[in-house]
């Protein structure tokens, strides 16, 4: 069974410079969460929807940050334009039953 | 005041050791608990479900004080294979399940 899937895996990208990270949930899963990890904050929720709807987008950190989900299937995080201070691990993670399943996740270097 | 809260470590312990991660959450509406781990450069992945009574897996135990608003985790015997993150999670539901991740404890265990 294929399980979260996100791309890309790596990035490294220059500061102002548009960042969009990919996630592609587990079939049947209705509820997908984006979130981000770094050493002094560690794991933070960026947003989540639930059958596709964004649901709370509270932790989104400003508006440079974006997040939409087109489908069942598909779900983007942009960041425009990047900052250094975006650098970070970004888990996209599905669920349908409360447990979540996380994706390998998306390291952003921001230079 | 982060939402939920834990004791970074690390811990340090032998092998065969019993040790104890313990978590306070502050939002008296969160309805279900989990314990997650992470091993260093992966994605977190469910360990337990944490219900009112208590309930063990193993060598691993977990209890909730919902007046208390604590979490636990105990792990028994600890073994070379148990180092890793180990991240206290809450969840609510919002029309979604608003799933919450604490910083997580890190626990080396040592021959």
């Amino acid at each position: 069974d294929a399980g979260v899937i996100q791309s890309p895996r790596h990035e490294v990208t220059e500061m102002g410079q548009e960042v969009t990270l990919r996630c592609k949930p587990i079939s049947g899963h209705n509820s997908l969460f984006w979130y981000r990890q770094t050493m002094m904050r560690g794991l933070e929720l960026l947003i989540y929807f639930n059958n596709n709807v964004p649901i709370d987008d509270s932790g989104m950190p400003e508006d440079r940050f974006s997040a939409k989900m087109p489908n069942a299937s598909f779900s983007t995080l942009k960041i425009q334009p990047s900052e250094p201070r975006d650098s970070a691990v970004y888990f996209c993670a599905s669920s349908s039953t409360g447990e979540l399943f996380f994706g390998e996740g998306s390291r952003l270097t921001v230079l | 005041r982060k939402e939920v809260e834990q004791d970074p470590g690390p811990f340090n312990v032998p092998e065969g050791a019993t040790v104890a991660f313990n978590c306070t959450y502050s939002n008296s509406a969160s309805q279900s608990f989990f314990w997650y781990r992470q091993d260093c450069r992966k994605e977190p992945k469910l360990l337990m479900s944490v219900y009112s009574s208590g309930n063990e897996d193993g060598r691993f135990t977990a209890q909730l004080n919902r007046a208390s608003q604590y979490i636990s985790l105990l792990i028994r015997d600890s073994k070379l294979s148990d180092s890793a993150t180990y991240l206290c999670v809450v969840s609510r539901n919002t029309g979604g399940f608003k799933t919450i991740f604490g910083a997580g404890t890190r626990l080396f265990v040592k021959a």
